[in-house]
């Protein structure tokens, strides 16, 4: 069975500095990779995806994930935190055999931003 | 084009009462997908309709929990008797047959009291 890991529960960061939120998987064969953000009072919003084509993906509001098949990762970077980046962030991983099926989600984690 | 549609944004009810959720999918869309988050932790898949036939239901927790999708347009989902372990976040996501990734709602918040 699929399985996501994030590491961290929350992490801050300052404005301006570097975003590193952290995703694992654990799947039998490459999934299909998605990081969505829910910011407060909001639905969940994509934020970008990997379906097997460039392993580097660039999403909007100008994140951008690897994947790193050998490390069974998926990390969502930002080089310049922005206030507005306040939110959860949650990755998912869904069968490319069977895409259209549900996604599995890892647990979340909030990222505050400080002035 | 209009999003995901949920409603209530948010309901409280008391143990033992009823609740209904809805959800109005983007318009076209067959593939309508329900997920929950219970307080600290993951979101979980509960069902998935393709146009009004339920494709995937193994997510729903017990028989208490009602999906159905008339129609194939909107859904509902109930919830007879509401417990308190059913306190959380009803998210509904809509979807096009061959699309990658979904649109999701802003979810119901239900707290059961």
């Amino acid at each position: 069975a699929q399985s996501v890991t994030q590491l961290g529960s929350h992490v801050s960061v300052s404005e301006g500095a570097l975003v590193l939120l952290r995703c694992n998987y654990s799947s039998s064969v490459p999934p299909y990779l998605f990081w969505y953000v829910q910011y407060p009072n909001q639905g969940l919003q994509l934020l970008l995806k990997y379906t097997s084509a460039a392993t580097l993906v660039k999403g909007i509001n100008g994140f951008e994930a690897e994947f790193k098949k050998s490390e069974t990762s998926f990390h969502l970077t930002k080089p310049s935190a922005h206030m507005s980046d306040a939110a959860e962030y949650f990755c998912a991983v869904s069968d490319p055999d069977n895409y259209g099926q549900n996604f599995v989600f890892g647990p979340g984690t909030r990222l505050s931003v400080l002035p | 084009e209009a999003g995901v549609t949920q409603f209530p944004s948010h309901s409280v009810i008391e143990k033992g009462q009823t609740v209904t959720l809805r959800c109005d999918p983007i318009s076209g869309h067959d593939n309508l997908y329900w997920y929950r988050r219970v307080m600290g932790k993951e979101i979980k898949f509960l069902l998935h309709f393709v146009k009004e036939s339920k494709q995937d239901e193994s997510g729903m927790p017990n028989n208490r929990f009602l999906a159905e999708r008339t129609g194939g347009t909107y859904s509902t989902l109930k919830v007879q008797p509401a417990e308190l372990e059913d306190s959380g976040v009803y998210f509904c996501a809509s979807s096009l047959t061959d699309s990658f990734g979904y649109t999701f709602g802003s979810g119901t918040r239900l707290t059961v009291v």
